[in-house]
């Protein structure tokens, strides 16, 4: 069984300039989640999809963050502009539901210069 | 609200002594309780996981925790510790708020 793919894997941007993150879940994972972890922190969420409705967005900066997931699949997170403080890992797992347990991709390491 | 506390930052075990790290948790509710392993380079690892029944669970790699609802805790336990369990754990609640971490390190 494939796990999640992330692309890239890795990114240097300067600030003010956009980028975006790729998600593929497991196949048939309903569940997709972003989380953004900051060196020496827990992961923390950003964006939880339920198919490709929004469950929780709470902790997302809507200003420059967003996020879609169209056909309930691949899911795109992008940010415009960055800022410096987005100098992160940005992790993206699928779960079957709510108490089964994430997977998680590699992650895509932002560095932001 | 909920939210998860890792007392510990940073852990140091002997290669085969036992292992204990802590969780304790915040949540109205029974809570969904999750172990994850974040080896250096790689991706986070589901070790268990708790939402009812049994208190003392089992999960991979010889790991496994027991919920203490009385102390909003569920402590990750190791009888024997392997130098290859060197990593960040993670303890989270209900899939989507984790602790800040437990770095372990094995001394050989």
């Amino acid at each position: 069984e494939a796990g999640v793919a992330q692309s890239p894997r890795y990114k240097i941007i300067e600030k003010r300039q956009s980028v975006a993150f790729w998600c593929n879940p497991i196949s048939g994972h309903a569940t997709l989640y972003w989380y953004q972890q900051i060196l020496g922190q827990g992961p923390k969420l950003l964006i939880q999809f339920q198919n490709n409705g929004v469950v929780d967005d709470s902790q997302l900066p809507k200003d420059r963050f967003s996020a879609e997931r169209l056909k309930g699949v691949d899911s795109t997170l992008k940010i415009q502009p960055a800022k410096l403080e987005d100098s992160a890992v940005y992790l993206c797992a699928s779960s079957l539901g709510l108490g089964q347990g994430q997977y998680f991709g590699p992650g895509t390491r932002l560095t932001v210069t | 609200a909920q939210s998860v506390t890792q007392p510990d930052i940073h852990i140091t075990v002997s290669e085969g002594a036992s292992l204990e790290l802590r969780c304790n948790y915040s949540y109205g509710a029974t809570p969904y309780l999750f172990w994850y392993v974040q080896s250096p380079g790689q991706g986070l690892q589901l070790l268990l996981k708790y939402f009812s029944g049994d208190t003392l669970v089992q999960g991979i790699k010889g790991f496994e925790a027991e919920f203490k609802r009385s102390q909003s805790s569920f402590n990750l336990r190791k009888p024997s510790v392997h130098w290859s369990d060197a990593a960040e754990y993670f303890c989270a609640v209900n899939d989507m708020r984790f602790g800040a971490g437990t770095r372990l390190t094995v001394k050989p």
